[in-house]
């Protein structure tokens, strides 16, 4: 039972364009969410989150988007360029210590 | 500042062995975690920490254990290796309860 679902296991933008990856929850409990990026034989490293409480948040090039009453986020990237081509994993957080849970991942591939 | 080492980098282990997976933060984190990752699909916690003594098990703890005698550190022992337990381990801490988690670069075990 995937309480994190990233529908699209792959994603291809033009170099300058948007990116923008979605990502839907089940738990009602989730409070808090993340955005992880993963380049090969690397660990994932932290993007950008937002807490339940807001609908947007903003770091430079990324936005973060949460409907909570569609259980849904998602991750816009303005403009794309070639070093965002990674894995991008969505997670969710209820605010306690059990850890994260973890969608499967969406690989972003910019093109030139 | 190192962040989150983990060694090794690759093991390949014989079905029936054991082994310890290295996990060591230096940034004062009273939360650690253990993740694995399978091909194509996301992280799953196999168990975490909230403080040196203090263990819990994740969504995947079978044919894992922990220990936590120190704040640095938090290494997971694989008792009789599977090839079910071939995977990536990542290791991972965090300042407060399942915010923003520091992942280590992995460990790549395959069991054969």
């Amino acid at each position: 039972d995937q309480q994190v679902k990233q529908n699209s296991p792959s994603l291809s933008v033009q170099e300058g364009r948007i990116s923008i990856l979605n990502c839907d929850y089940t738990n009602s409990m989730f409070d808090y969410f993340l955005w992880y990026k993963k380049y090969p034989a690397e660990g994932p490293t932290f993007l950008i989150s937002i807490s339940s409480i807001k609908d947007k948040n903003e770091d430079g090039r990324f936005t973060v988007f949460l409907n909570k009453s569609a259980k849904h986020l998602s991750l816009h990237i303005v403009p794309s360029q070639p070093g965002d081509s990674a894995v991008y994993f969505c997670a969710a957080s209820p605010g306690s210590a059990d850890g994260l849970t973890f969608g499967k991942g969406t690989h972003l591939i910019i093109q030139p | 500042n190192a962040g989150v080492t983990q060694t090794p980098k690759f093991r390949i282990l014989k079905i029936g062995q054991s082994m310890t997976l290295q996990c060591t933060q230096d940034m004062n984190h009273n939360y650690m975690y253990w993740y694995r990752q399978d091909p194509g699909m996301g992280l799953k916690l196999i168990y975490y920490s909230v403080g040196a003594g203090i263990t819990d098990k994740g969504e995947v703890p079978n044919g894992y254990n922990v220990s936590r005698s120190t704040t640095e550190d938090f290494p997971l022992r694989l008792e009789l290796a599977a090839p079910s337990q071939t995977s990536v381990y990542f290791c991972a801490s965090s300042y407060s309860m399942a915010y923003e988690q520091y992942f280590g670069p992995g460990t790549r075990l395959t069991v054969t």
